[in-house]
């Protein structure tokens, strides 16, 4: 079983739904992550944090609104979706690299979402 | 820029034969990580395997092995005697460390298709 868990499994809104997708951990991983998967393409990193901090927004538009209340929780915040961002979203999380890691991310089984 | 190339898209064999799948990576930094991670269907991205950038030893793990060649900047990965549970998205990876988290770029995937 995977140690980082994702709520919902699946997700249907509509395009002037609010929603949230939520991940968490209990690895005492200090840095977490949101990826986009499109249908036969590869993850797309969305954000991180780290140490509770966003530290990469990779030009993420603002209807996804990411949170992280603390070091073992991450949420996404939709609002006003459009369809083509129907998609997995995968949550994951890593040690600090380096301190004897290599920083290896750890994915949940992800949050398929569909947008009407 | 990092990149990744996994030029197979897709791949059939039948049971009990062995596949290697190719992966070629472009990285300006001296210091490095690959991986290789697995997505069955049920869409989580299960981590197999990391290597760093000084260590060119090969690895063994079961039915699975690793072949890291610096010199021609590949990453091969060989699974011995496929299973249908072998079945997947490979997706090979390299990470660029941001100062706390990790930075996965992905190959575009390889799907492996094991037959009886």
């Amino acid at each position: 079983d995977t140690e980082v868990t994702q709520t919902p499994k699946h997700l249907v809104m509509g395009m002037t739904n609010k929603k949230s997708l939520k991940c968490e951990q209990h690895m005492g991983h200090r840095a977490m992550y949101w990826y986009k998967q499109k249908a036969k393409k590869p993850p797309e990193l969305m954000f991180v944090y780290s140490y509770e901090k966003l530290s990469i927004n990779e030009s993420v538009p603002s209807r996804f609104s990411p949170e992280c209340p603390n070091s073992s929780l991450l949420n996404l915040h939709l609002h006003a979706l459009q369809p083509e961002d129907s998609a997995l979203y995968l949550c994951a999380s890593s040690q600090y690299p380096g301190q004897g890691t290599t920083g290896e991310l750890f994915f949940g089984e992800g949050s398929r979402l569909t947008v009407l | 820029a990092q990149k990744v190339t996994q030029a197979q898209t897709e791949i059939s064999v039948v049971e009990k034969e062995d596949v290697t799948l190719d992966c070629v990576y472009e990285t300006r930094d001296t210091t490095y990580y690959l991986f290789w991670y697995k997505q069955p269907p049920s869409g989580e991205l299960v981590f197999l395997i990391r290597r760093n950038s000084f260590d060119e030893q090969n690895e063994i793990s079961g039915r699975y092995s690793w072949n890291f060649q610096k010199s021609t900047s590949s990453f091969n990965f060989t699974i011995t005697a496929s299973q249908v549970v072998d079945s997947a998205v490979y997706f090979c990876a390299l990470s660029e460390f941001t100062g706390t988290a990790s930075k996965l770029t992905f190959g575009t995937g390889t799907r492996l298709q094991v037959t009886l």
